[in-house]
């Protein structure tokens, strides 16, 4: 029963680029939180999805990114024209019912990106 | 919204035992859990609790409570390799709120 996947682990973009990060959750979770991690910072909750549908996209920037978690597939988060402060870890974590008493959330080994 | 306070950084001693404190501020309340996170590796969960009081589980134990919003997690006999970030998280009513961690360095 594999973990959290993410790729790719690592991602470099140069400014302007779009960058496509994928996350398959864990077999049998349907909800999927991506978090973005700085360095030296904690974790920040950016967005929250069930199978096609956002349920929480409040940590999300409004502007250049863009979250979804179709029927089939992994969840996409999708950074378009992408700048210097993008840089980041962006870790994806999945569980299997929402919000459920000792629901531990899995994450994933996470994508650094890097924008040059 | 949710606030989640931990001091930044911590030093505590081989052998030792180290209490990591956590307040939170929450408009729902599901539950607190505390993750470990080694530098450049992915957070692993260590505990989770819902009701007042301790919940052991080897070296480490954590606390909580509701009535004051606070959590602790204690680790004890330390280890060298117990130095990484511990962060507090909240579970609210529909997503996890983590604090921005504790970064504890265990020395010889």
């Amino acid at each position: 029963n594999a973990g959290v996947m993410q790729n790719p682990r690592h991602l470099v973009r140069r400014r302007g680029q779009e960058a496509r990060l994928r996350c398959s959750p864990m077999k049998g979770h349907s909800h999927v939180y991506w978090y973005r991690q700085l360095p030296e910072e904690g974790l920040k909750f950016m967005v929250y999805l069930q199978k096609e549908n956002i349920i929480d996209e409040s940590g999300m920037p409004k502007e250049r990114f863009s979250a979804e978690f179709p029927k089939e597939g992994p969840s996409i988060l999708r950074i378009q024209q992408v700048v210097r402060g993008d840089s980041a870890a962006y870790f994806c974590a999945s569980s299997p019912v929402q919000g459920a008493a000792n629901t531990e959330a899995f994450f994933g080994q996470g994508t650094r990106l890097t924008v040059v | 919204g949710q606030n989640i306070d931990q001091p930044t950084e911590m030093t505590a001693t081989e052998g030792a035992i180290v209490q990591i404190n956590c307040t939170y501020q929450t408009s729902g309340f599901n539950g607190l859990f505390w993750y470990q996170q080694h530098a450049g590796e992915a957070p692993t969960f260590l505990s989770y609790n819902v009701l007042d009081g301790l919940e052991e589980k080897g070296r480490f134990s954590s606390f909580l409570s509701r009535s004051k919003g606070y959590s602790y997690l204690l680790l004890k006999e330390l280890q060298m390799k117990d130095s990484a970030s511990y962060l507090c998280a909240v579970l609210g009513y529909q997503k996890v709120t983590f604090g921005t961690g504790t970064k504890l360095q265990v020395i010889p």
